[in-house]
């Protein structure tokens, strides 16, 4: 069965400060790695996906993730926050052909000033 | 880039009855939607997985009966929650899949908000 863990449920960092959220995932073929971000009563919107090649993955909004595959970590990283950036971020595990998505319980992300 | 909308994006009903959510692709044509449901602060749970032009398939403990998935054309999903009780309350989330614009990237509603009183 293919699970993800999301060990923080709530981090809270200041603004311009780095972030790293971590996730794990368990997955019995070769993983197709997500990561989402929710704004309060909003749907999900992809940050970043990892399929194959480089396991350094750039996505939107400054956002970067490592696969590390000896690990079964996908972190999610960015360099220095904005107060924009604080919401819900999901990290979600599938696979080819299996468009069913499992996705982690989040980490709420705080920005002070 | 693709966009999936949902509607309504809030409702309130009362207990006992039936309240009906879509879910659109807007520019893309979609085979296959999916059905999500969101618990307050916890994650999203995959409820079913709505094919257009046959019936849907529900995960493990998803009433069928009482979620009611139709996809009738290419470009739209409902689902209805029938008889619905405050158990029911919940943000429900609908997605799909752009074609060939890559495997496995999901296209995210804005998520509709149920209330039963």
């Amino acid at each position: 069965a293919q699970s993800v863990t999301q060990p923080d449920i709530h981090i809270t960092v200041s603004e311009g400060a780095s972030l790293e959220l971590r996730c794990n995932y368990s997955y019995g073929a070769t993983p197709y790695l997500f990561w989402y971000v929710q704004s309060p009563g909003q749907g999900l919107q992809l940050l970043l996906k990892y399929f194959s090649g480089d396991t350094l993955v750039q996505g939107i909004k400054g956002f970067e993730a490592e696969f590390k595959r000896s690990q079964s970590s996908f972190n999610l990283r960015k360099p220095s926050v904005h107060w924009s950036d604080a919401a819900e971020y999901f990290c979600a595990v599938g696979g080819f052909g299996n468009e069913k998505l499992t996705f982690g319980t989040g980490t709420r992300l705080t920005i002070i000033p | 880039g693709a966009v999936v909308s949902q509607h309504p994006s809030r409702v309130i009903c009362k207990s006992g009855t039936s309240v009906k959510i879509e879910c659109r692709s807007l520019d893309f044509q979609a085979t296959t939607m999916f059905w999500y449901r969101q618990f307050p602060k916890k994650s999203l749970m995959l409820m079913a997985t709505s094919n257009e032009g046959s019936k849907a398939t529900y995960e493990q403990g998803v009433e069928k009966d009482k979620f009611l998935i139709n996809h009738a054309s290419l470009t739209l999903s409902t689902l209805t929650v029938t008889s619905a009780h405050p158990e029911d309350s919940s943000f429900y989330i609908c997605s799909a899949r752009a074609g060939s614009s890559g495997a496995n990237v999901l296209t995210f509603g804005a998520g509709s908000r149920l209330t039963v009183l």
